[in-house]
């Protein structure tokens, strides 16, 4: 069974930085794709970041291009999501989600607020 | 980075059909084709179909994907109360290298 388990969310000044983890079991963890995205409260979902199966490429939405780093630890099946320079406007549930948006852990949410 | 564009809400009776639709371009939906995932308040998105019409295991036949050049569609048939979500459509956008999201479309069983 695919299982995605999220750490790291909590409520941060803005300026912050913050680190969500993505704990991965159940598919071969390195053959595949892994994504961010996020859902801020009463709004649609966004893409944030991807990662290729190697770490090699990433991607990013403008709107965290410069700000966030997406990376992978295969050893550990563990994704990663480095934020910093944090905004009020980045305030969300964030979500990891495996290749092709095909797996949604539960979800952990950012609270950016002074 | 614009997104596709979905209708904001559906109402349908319960047993009627539902067609849901999503509109991008040719470097997005006419191009990879798109992914429909449904949301109920409070829980994580759950995908229903990838790629226009792929459905991955475990989900109702009643979900059916389809494309007509830059526009996908979800047609839902014989509502049931559990089919209340929010559903959105996202695809692959070749130009840009980035995932792009419809804004959601909220349907009401009646």
């Amino acid at each position: 069974e695919v299982q995605l388990l999220e750490s790291g969310g909590g409520l941060v000044q803005p300026g912050g930085s913050l680190r969500l983890s993505c704990a991965a079991s159940g598919f071969t963890f390195d053959s595949y794709a892994m994504n961010w995205a996020r859902q801020a409260p009463g709004k649609g979902l966004e893409w944030v970041s991807g990662i290729s199966n190697s770490g090699g490429s990433t991607y990013y939405a403008d709107s965290v291009k410069g700000r966030f780093t997406i990376s992978r630890d295969n050893s550990k099946n563990t994704l990663y999501l480095q934020m910093t320079s944090l905004r009020v406007e980045d305030t969300a549930v964030y979500y990891c989600a495996k290749e092709g948006l095909e797996y949604w852990a539960q979800g952990t949410l950012v609270s950016v607020s002074s | 980075q614009a997104g596709l564009t979905q209708p904001p809400s559906v109402s349908k009776g319960l047993r009627q059909t539902a067609t849901l639709t999503c509109t991008g371009n040719s470097n997005n939906v006419g191009n990879q084709g798109a992914a429909w995932l449904q949301q109920h308040q409070g829980h994580p998105p759950k995908l229903l179909s990838y790629r226009n019409n792929n459905r991955p295991s475990g989900i109702s036949e009643r979900f059916s994907a389809s494309r007509s050049g830059n526009t996908a569609s979800l047609t839902i048939t014989g509502l049931q109360p559990e089919d209340e979500a929010d559903y959105y459509c996202s695809a692959w956008d070749s130009s840009l290298g980035v995932w792009v999201f419809g804004g959601g479309t909220k349907l009401t069983v009646l």
